[in-house]
């Protein structure tokens, strides 16, 4: 059973800092690309970011590039995402999600979400 | 880049179908067979109800149907049942930023 486990959401003062991690389980985590979706309260889902399955390659949204980065340790069974310089407008519900492509597919869809980890950004 | 285009709301009554559509560009849904669609009950995470347009994944029931026509992608719920009261969004691959959603379409069973 494939289970994605998100951790690290707090409240943080606008302009610091926050680690996210997902720890991921029940599939071969170095086989697929892995995604970070955020959903503020009260709104859609949007596309954060995403890592290729040996992190040679990275993609971020417009809102977040340049602040956030994507990151993951396959030793580990791990996702990670740096998040700098947060401003109010990144609080959300962060969800991990599994790439439904296999290997090199990169942006195919999202097949299996973790339960999501809150961040809120607050003075 | 701007979210794809889905209906705020849909409704219908029970045993009734419904389409919800989401339209993007040549440079999203048009331009590649990498639409998805979920399903997301509040305080839930999502879940993937098709995969490539028209793929359902093990364990979806076949009252869910996906297809696509230029820029715009279509989910069809047959038969439509009172658990199917949701939020549903769609995603594509884009050429810009990798991917992208759309801004939802909560359904209801009147």
């Amino acid at each position: 059973e494939v289970q994605l486990v998100e951790s690290g959401g707090v409240v943080v003062q606008p302009g610091g800092s926050l680690r996210l991690s997902c720890a991921a389980s029940g599939f071969t985590f170095d086989d697929y690309a892995m995604h970070w979706v955020r959903q503020a309260p009260g709104k859609g889902l949007e596309w954060v970011s995403v890592i290729s399955w040996e992190a040679g390659s990275t993609y971020y949204a417009d809102s977040v590039k340049g602040r956030f980065t994507i990151s993951r340790d396959n030793s580990k069974n791990s996702l990670y995402l740096q998040m700098n310089s947060l401003r109010a407008e990144d609080t959300a519900l962060y969800y991990c999600g599994k790439e439904s492509g296999y290997g090199n597919y990169i942006s195919r869809g999202i097949d299996f979400w973790g339960q999501g980890t809150l961040v809120t950004v607050s003075s | 880049q701007s979210a794809l285009t889905q209906p705020a709301s849909v409704s219908g009554s029970p045993g009734q179908s419904i389409t919800i559509s989401c339209t993007g560009s040549s440079s999203d849904v048009g331009g590649y067979g990498y639409v998805s669609w979920y399903q997301q009950y509040p305080g839930k995470a999502p879940k993937l109800i098709i995969s490539d347009v028209t793929n359902r994944p093990s364990g979806i029931s076949n009252r869910f149907s996906g297809s696509k026509s230029g820029n715009t992608a279509s989910l069809t719920i047959s038969g439509l049942q009172t658990e199917d009261e949701a939020d549903y969004y769609c995603s594509s691959y884009t050429s810009r930023t990798n991917l992208l959603f759309g801004g939802g379409t909560k359904v209801t069973v009147l």
